[in-house]
């Protein structure tokens, strides 16, 4: 079964970073590219970017092109997006989600989503 | 960006009865187009892609429609379960958007 297990809430203060963590199991990293999602109630969904975590290629929404950075370890079937330059808009749930087929998109399995929430 | 008009945001229906939600593209998307459940606590599922294909457990009751630059979700016989949040969501070009979200209520 594939799942893709996120890791939990975050409290970060302005101006910091964080990295997520996004663990699949049921299926290889490698075979699927990663995308993540932000979503902030007012604002809805957003699409950060994706990565190929075969050989780290990445493609980013321009808007994310220097909050986010997407990269993979194969040896721990797992993703990671790191966010920095923390700032309150940065407070959303973020998720990430496995491409369908081999193909960038659509989504056919999402992580639960994790809460970030930047606040001084 | 392909903005997604993605209406009603609200939609208010009986168990057994049957609704549509309409998304539409700011420019032509081909049918590059997905469908979106989200429930509380679970994690979002891919219900349609390509404008029409019912992803891998599906149920029937759920069908999507068009091309172009209108799309449409139909959900007939509605089942208790189907009372959440759709998303429509285009990718055919970056970057992939999203439309706003419709709550389906029961009434």
């Amino acid at each position: 079964e594939v799942q893709l297990q996120q890791s939990g809430p975050e409290l970060r203060r302005p101006g910091s970073s964080v990295k997520l963590s996004c663990k699949a199991s049921g299926y290889s990293i490698t075979d699927y590219l990663m995308h993540w999602v932000k979503h902030r109630p007012e604002h809805g969904l957003e699409w950060i970017g994706w990565i190929d975590p075969e050989d780290g290629e990445t493609k980013y929404a321009q808007k994310f092109q220097s909050k986010a950075t997407l990269t993979a370890d194969t040896s721990s079937n797992t993703a990671y997006m790191q966010l920095s330059s923390l700032t309150s808009e940065d407070t959303a749930t973020y998720f990430c989600a496995r491409a369908f087929g081999h193909t960038t998109g659509p989504f056919d399995y999402w992580g639960q989503g994790v809460m970030v929430t930047v606040s001084s | 960006d392909v903005q997604m008009t993605q209406s009603p945001s609200y939609l208010a229906a009986s168990p057994g009865e049957s609704v549509s939600i309409s998304c539409k593209a700011s420019k032509s998307i081909s049918t590059y187009l997905a469908w979106y459940q989200e429930k509380p606590g679970k994690a979002n599922k891919l219900l349609i892609y390509s404008g029409s294909t019912l992803q891998s457990g599906t149920p029937s009751r759920f069908s999507g429609s068009g091309s172009g630059t209108d799309f449409t979700l139909t959900i007939r016989s509605l089942e208790p379960e189907d009372f959440t949040v759709y998303y429509c969501q285009h990718y055919n070009e970056y970057p992939f958007t999203f439309g706003s979200g419709t709550k389906l209520e029961i009434k």
